[in-house]
């Protein structure tokens, strides 16, 4: 089983969509967890991160943790063309001498808005 | 804002050749990681610096070195290149605090082996 798995999708929405993005994992050393968004032809820039189980909310975009069910999710509002991108998640861990963390990334899924 | 500057967006190179790519970061971070991305594969972590002159194997190491000499800059190194290095390389620096993945990425620098 891969540590962390991720819908490559692609995921097709109309403008004004609620749009849901998930992933699992399968490390319970986890233990913060991240969104970033990558548009095309650019690199990945960090949207949200969380720490702890529960919801975070920022504007359109809300980050949710279940760490019981080792699932995270997120949720655009109102989602606009220009939320077309691959959107990924991130999750740390400290590595083997607890020293730092090690960064581990799901291969990202493909949003497209329509207007 | 931070920058992480890749120096070549294209490049083609024949099976064989050397290939440097470069990275320079203006923010001071201790921390900077060379990664490839490709499609269905996701990003695969190539080797990361947590220091001048140091350097870790990260997954996929395999054909590839590194090189930090000063702090704001850090070098992938392909030594004899091969079609399955072809490839979109995507550099990223970090301050790194407490567990949370804030890396900065580059641009990425496509790279194609004929």
């Amino acid at each position: 089983q891969k540590e962390v798995e991720q819908d490559p999708g692609p995921l097709s929405v109309p403008e004004g969509a609620i749009v849901s993005l998930n992933c699992t994992y399968s490390n319970s050393a986890f233990q913060y967890f991240m969104w970033y968004r990558q548009y095309s032809r650019k690199g990945p820039e960090l949207l949200m991160y969380t720490y702890s189980s529960g919801n975070k909310e920022d504007g359109r975009f809300t980050a949710q943790v279940d760490k019981s069910s080792k699932y995270i999710s997120l949720f655009i509002r109102d989602s606009q063309p220009s939320d077309s991108a691959t959107y990924l998640c991130a999750m740390s861990a400290p590595n083997s001498g607890g020293s730092n963390y090690k960064l581990t990334f799901g291969k990202g899924t493909l949003l497209t808005v329509n207007p | 804002d931070v920058k992480v500057t890749q120096s070549s967006r294209y490049l083609v190179k024949r099976t064989g050749e050397k290939v440097f790519l470069e990275c320079v970061q203006d923010m001071d971070h201790e921390n900077m990681f060379w990664y490839r991305q490709d499609p269905g594969l996701g990003l695969r972590l190539i080797y990361f610096s947590y220091d001048v002159k140091m350097k870790e194997k990260g997954d996929i190491p395999e054909g590839y070195s590194v090189s930090r000499e000063k702090k704001e800059r850090f070098s992938l190194i392909l030594e004899s290149a091969s079609t399955n290095q072809t490839s979109m390389y995507l550099c990223a620096s970090s301050f790194w605090t407490g567990g949370i993945g804030e890396l900065f990425f580059g641009e990425g620098s496509r790279l194609t082996v004929l």
